[in-house]
């Protein structure tokens, strides 16, 4: 069983469209997050998230934004897709924020043309 | 904020030999310490980590070492091997909060020649 999935592995869509990436964990844990990847495999922290606080990094543009129906799913949701939204956005997931180990998912790969 | 500084970015070692990886942390508030390996198109996963009330750690041929007082710490393989070829991260982060999460540097590309 996948500890960390998300769909769809590859996405291609046209600037200043809507699209949600979908990211589920079997693993019980309390605290979900959402990492953007360049293409210098450089990782930044988007959001994490527990049933009780999401934390925002400041330099995430608000059409970001992750919407979790539930404590084993946590969706990525960008509005106006831009070019630099280009990269592979890794969903993770840990039982303590920061303090445990992380289990990411197999990434998605998202390309605007 | 935790930011975090990876050297080097690229390393390159024959087969058998060691490979070291260094990083330092900004915030003194940090206490755990993870090493991630990435291989082409998967995700990154943990292979070892340390807590700040530990100096060293080690799992067989991989140790990491932690030096609080610098705050420095450092990944060590031992007797490389081709599979070992991969993206290292290390990370850094503090108790919960606004702080909790993992920063992460900006990788390490190991190639380890056979």
């Amino acid at each position: 069983d996948t500890a960390v999935s998300q769909t769809p592995k590859y996405l291609v869509t046209q600037m200043g469209n809507d699209k949600s990436i979908k990211c589920e964990q079997n693993l019980g844990h309390d605290t979900m997050y959402w990492y953007k990847q360049d293409s210098k495999k450089f990782l930044k922290i988007m959001f994490s998230y527990n049933n009780k606080e999401l934390i925002i990094n400041e330099t995430v543009p608000n059409r970001f934004s992750p919407k979790s129906p539930d404590k084993a799913h946590l969706n990525l949701h960008i509005n106006s897709l831009e070019l630099g939204d280009s990269a592979v956005y890794f969903c993770a997931s840990s039982q303590i924020r920061g303090r445990t180990e992380a289990f990411f998912g197999q990434g998605t790969r998202l390309t605007v043309v | 904020g935790e930011n975090v500084e990876q050297h080097p970015s690229t390393l390159s070692v024959q087969e058998g030999d060691s490979a070291v990886i260094k990083c330092t942390y900004s915030d003194s508030a940090s206490n755990y310490f993870p090493w991630y390996k990435q291989e082409l198109g998967k995700g990154p996963q943990l292979i070892i980590d340390i807590r700040s009330n530990v100096g060293e750690k080690k799992d067989q041929r991989i140790a990491v070492t932690l030096n609080k007082t610098a705050k420095h710490f450092s990944l060590h393989i031992t007797e490389t091997q081709p599979e070992d070829s991969a993206v290292y991260f290390c990370a850094a982060s503090s108790d919960g909060g606004s702080q909790g999460n993992l920063i992460f540097g900006k990788g390490t590309k190991l190639s380890v020649k056979p």
